[in-house]
């Protein structure tokens, strides 16, 4: 099983709301990413979780709230967003943080996510 | 600081013409280069990559040189099929810990 799943699909939140998006993958990873995509753009990197522990925060504002439950769950929670927040939000995952280059990161099919 | 820079697309091309996208980069030492694929809905896949100065990267007839000489990366397929539609990333990485992605390069491939 090579697969890292995200739900959900799609979402639409005002902007007072709070909301969670969820990736889950069962490879046995130890790393696990969020990113954000915005149309026609490339990924843009936003955490990295390595061992269950945040290791990488790319200056995020504080309404996206990453947790890592265990070593198998990742989710991103949201709170107070703004209209420039909507994106496609991508989890990725991958056996070691540090062996990168050995180990591919495998990506989730995205989370589609539109602030009103 | 480090950079790739991608041709612009999108690319149209009939079904099995020749592939090339463009891609160089901007790096202070020894990156890891790739490349990366999006297919309609779904997330990056990783399509190939070079981990050092005139490796070939191969998968599925796509094939790219590491060429340190000119900063390069480029995509070739010599026979592209209309299930190749997608869009293309071409990505370094450095120092174990981000990667850096160009802006995407979008393939159309007609019957």
């Amino acid at each position: 099983d090579t697969e890292v799943t995200q739900t959900p699909k799609h979402l639409v939140m005002g902007m007072t709301n709070k909301k969670s998006l969820k990736c889950e993958q069962h490879m046995g990873h130890r790393a696990m990413y969020w990113y954000k995509q915005k149309a026609k753009k490339p990924p843009e990197l936003m955490f990295v979780y390595s061992y269950e522990k945040l290791s990488i925060n790319e200056s995020v504002p504080s309404r996206f709230s990453p947790e890592c439950p265990n070593s198998s769950l990742l989710n991103l929670h949201l709170h107070a967003l703004q209209p420039e927040d909507s994106a496609l939000y991508l989890c990725a995952s991958s056996q070691d943080e540090t062996q990168i280059l050995l180990y591919e990161q495998y990506f989730g099919p995205g989370t589609r996510l539109t602030v009103t | 600081g480090d950079s790739v820079t991608q041709m612009e697309g999108p690319v149209t091309l009939s079904e099995e013409a020749f592939l090339t996208i463009n891609c160089t980069y901007t790096a202070t030492g020894y990156p890891s280069l790739f490349w990366y694929v999006q297919y309609p809905g779904e997330g990056l896949q990783l399509l190939l990559k070079a981990t050092k100065a005139d490796d070939k990267g191969s998968n599925k007839g796509f094939e790219a040189t590491y060429r340190k000489e000119t900063t390069s990366f480029h995509l070739e397929k010599g026979s592209v099929q209309v299930s190749d539609s997608a869009v293309y990333f071409c990505a370094l990485i450095q120092n174990f810990n981000k990667f850096y992605f160009g802006s995407g390069t979008k393939l159309n491939v007609k019957p």
